[in-house]
């Protein structure tokens, strides 16, 4: 089964400029994880989808931060604008639904480097 | 401090020799989790062990659990260089439906060849 892919790999933009990250979960993995390593910082949780609703989006730092799930299949992350403190790598996971076990086990994306210059 | 601390920050040992890792957190949980990630490639879930579990192995890998000191170790055995890799720890805290993880820095394990 293929894993976790996310796109772009690399993205360096401008201060004020717009960046949408994607991810595309395992096939048949309701869940889908946002989450992101500040240069020098530990990964740090963004936000939770339960298919196409958001179970917990406590970890979005503020207002620029989008992400949607339309048709609980793949997900993007918009940040608009950027800002220098948002450069980072945004990675994302899956997991299946129903029964801690199968939730409990999170598989990463390689993750997308962001740098705001 | 933070939850899912790693000990220590950076470790170089040789090849063939045991590798461990230390996590400590601060809140109860459901469960400890150790991911690996080698340089510039996503993470890869290496064990799980949940909260009434002791030890746990997986091959080459052993991970202990003391709730009581929150705190949690990973040995790798007769280490590789293929082993060379940041570790993290990440814990579930325990209650809601909610399985997020919170991680640690991670330790960085250089094995040399």
């Amino acid at each position: 089964e293929a894993g976790v892919t996310q796109f772009p790999s690399h993205s360096v933009i401008e201060k004020g400029q717009t960046v949408t990250l994607r991810c595309d979960p395992i096939s048949g993995h309701d869940n889908l994880y946002w989450y992101r390593r500040v240069m020098g910082k530990e990964i740090k949780f963004l936000l939770h989808f339960v298919k196409e609703s958001k179970q917990d989006e406590s970890g979005m730092p503020n207002n620029r931060f989008l992400a949607e799930r339309t048709g609980g299949t793949y997900s993007t992350l918009k940040v608009q604008p950027a800002e220098l403190e948002d450069s980072g790598v945004y990675f994302c996971a899956s997991s299946r639904f129903g029964g801690s076990y199968l939730q409990e086990t999170q598989y990463f994306g390689p993750g997308t480097r962001l740098l705001v210059l | 401090s933070q939850q899912g601390e790693e000990d220590p920050q950076a470790l170089s040992i040789q090849e063939g020799e045991n590798a461990t890792m230390n996590c400590s957190y601060k809140t109860s949980i459901n469960n400890l989790q150790w991911y690996r990630q080698n340089s510039g490639r996503g993470l890869v879930h290496l064990i799980l062990i949940r909260s009434n579990e002791r030890e746990k192995h997986s091959g080459r890998l052993r991970v202990t659990l003391d709730t009581s000191k929150k705190s949690s170790s990973l040995l790798i055995t007769a280490s590789r260089a293929a082993d060379t890799a940041s570790y993290f720890c990440a814990t579930v805290k325990s209650g809601g439906s909610n399985y997020k993880l919170t991680f640690g820095k991670g330790t960085l394990l250089t094995v040399n060849p």
